[in-house]
């Protein structure tokens, strides 16, 4: 069975702080692919990134990055220089490969940006 | 481009009326479509999901469900909603496997 933890529930950080959330996975499959979604006050989720499992390349897209390191199973997201609008509730999820695969969502880490 | 619309935005209803929330997809064919909750605070409660006209898998018994009669139409029923039904429903669509899925905007359903 895939399994998604995001341990942090809520964080705060001050503007321009950088900022780290974890995501730890568990799966048996050796093909899955890992995702971050945003979901800002209006609630609307919006895709972020999407890593498969044979693609261990740290990813960097303007202030966020990141880090998948499958001998821990965890996928890291950071945010540099945090702005008020990075504030949102941010979900990590796990599909396995093959065909259709229920995707599996962590309970998400709110992150509030104190201005 | 993809859009992905729902609707209503908001919704109050008292305890034991019906409820049909609709979701439509516009610029994609034959997608995936998914039916989510999400209660106050919590994370997303995947109800059901489509991989075809008139096909649907069902997630969590409960008293809701879910029909897809067009291939971009996925409409969510309840005939007499519970006090539980209380949520943020979310429709979200994606294309044939494994992948990233765009939800809609989302119906925040109060019952009363």
């Amino acid at each position: 069975a895939q399994k998604v933890t995001q341990a942090q529930t809520e964080i705060s950080v001050v503007e321009k702080e950088d900022v780290t959330l974890d995501c730890v996975y568990e799966t048996r499959d050796t093909t899955y692919y890992l995702f971050w979604y945003k979901q800002p006050p209006s609630g609307e989720l919006v895709f972020l990134i999407r890593r498969n499992s044979f693609d261990e390349q740290n990813e960097i897209s303007g202030r966020y990055s990141w880090n998948f390191q499958k001998s821990t199973s965890s996928f890291n997201f950071t945010i540099t220089a945090s702005q008020v609008v990075d504030s949102a509730v941010y979900f990590c999820a796990l599909s396995e490969g093959g065909g259709y695969q229920k995707v599996t969502f962590g309970t998400g880490t709110k992150l509030q940006v104190i201005p | 481009s993809q859009t992905i619309h729902q609707w209503p935005a908001t919704l109050v209803q008292p305890v034991g009326s019906p409820l049909s929330l609709e979701c439509t997809v516009e610029g994609t064919s034959n997608p995936n479509l998914y039916w989510y909750r999400q209660a106050a605070g919590r994370g997303l409660q995947l109800l059901f999901y489509s991989v075809g006209i008139g096909q649907i898998s069902s997630e969590v018994p409960q008293n809701l469900s879910a029909s897809r009669p067009q291939d971009r139409q996925f409409i969510l029923s309840s005939k007499k909603l519970l006090l539980s039904d209380s949520g943020f429903y979310l429709c979200a669509w994606s294309v044939q496997g494994p992948y990233e899925q765009y939800f809609g905007p989302g119906t925040r359903l109060t019952v009363t």
